[in-house]
């Protein structure tokens, strides 16, 4: 299948420094992706909808100023967590469908982020 | 809004035994589903995927179903592993959405 490479895998950051989370489709193209978080036993929730070449779609809830989501490339989109705080510790999850069809969702490897 | 709901909550089996998870959602307008797995502290591994017009997949030791008018879907494992031990999630899209997600089923398979 194809490839979601997510960078970094764990980073640890004190609190308000910013984060970049970086979302990489290695194989294929992807016009949309999307950013999950993932607290502990908890299910996947969706914060964002990143589309290339346009702003973000964010659902309701979540801060599009502290998130700030860049969608430059058919293969990249970033995560910026702004300013964070402890309560930002989560597990960050990106994932892309293939712009050429098929409708599978291939996901990275998430990123753990701890705010001390 | 589309709401998808897993079945146990949590699973713990004796190796060998073959077992099935459900998942339920309420809008039966999905253009697929898929089942992954999460180990602790790690991403989402995808394990299969059924479209909208298909009724089952397989691969190896695991079978998934899908009803799409009752809205549900089986994962049904075969002579479990300790290794198959991980969390099990239920996802359903449509179109170019986002998928939604159950909450997961955790399943520990004892040696």
């Amino acid at each position: 299948g194809a490839v979601v490479s997510q960078h970094p895998s764990r980073v640890i950051c004190k609190s308000g420094t910013s984060v970049k989370i970086e979302c990489r489709s290695l194989d294929f193209q992807a016009t949309t992706m999307f950013w999950y978080r993932q607290f502990p036993k908890q299910s996947l929730m969706l914060m964002a909808t990143s589309n290339e070449g346009s702003k973000a779609t964010y659902e309701q809830g979540v801060e599009k100023d502290k998130f700030l989501i860049n969608h430059a490339s058919l293969t990249l989109s970033t995560l910026t967590v702004t300013s964070a705080h402890p309560e930002d510790s989560s597990f960050y999850i990106c994932s892309a469908r293939d712009i050429e069809g098929g409708t599978e969702a291939f996901f990275g490897q998430g990123t753990r982020l701890t705010v001390v | 809004k589309q709401e998808v709901t897993q079945i146990p909550a949590a699973l713990s089996v004796p190796e060998g035994e073959n077992l099935v998870l459900n998942c339920s959602f309420t809008d039966s307008a999905i253009y697929n589903l898929q089942w992954f797995r999460q180990d602790p502290g790690k991403g989402l591994t995808s394990l299969l995927l059924i479209q909208s017009s298909q009724r089952e997949q397989t691969s190896g030791r695991l079978n998934a179903s899908l009803d799409k008018s009752s809205g549900r879907s089986t994962l049904y494992i075969a002579a479990s592993q300790p290794g198959d031990s991980a969390t099990y999630l239920c996802a359903v899209g449509s179109g170019n959405t986002p998928l939604v997600f159950g909450k997961g089923t955790r399943l520990s398979v004892i040696a």
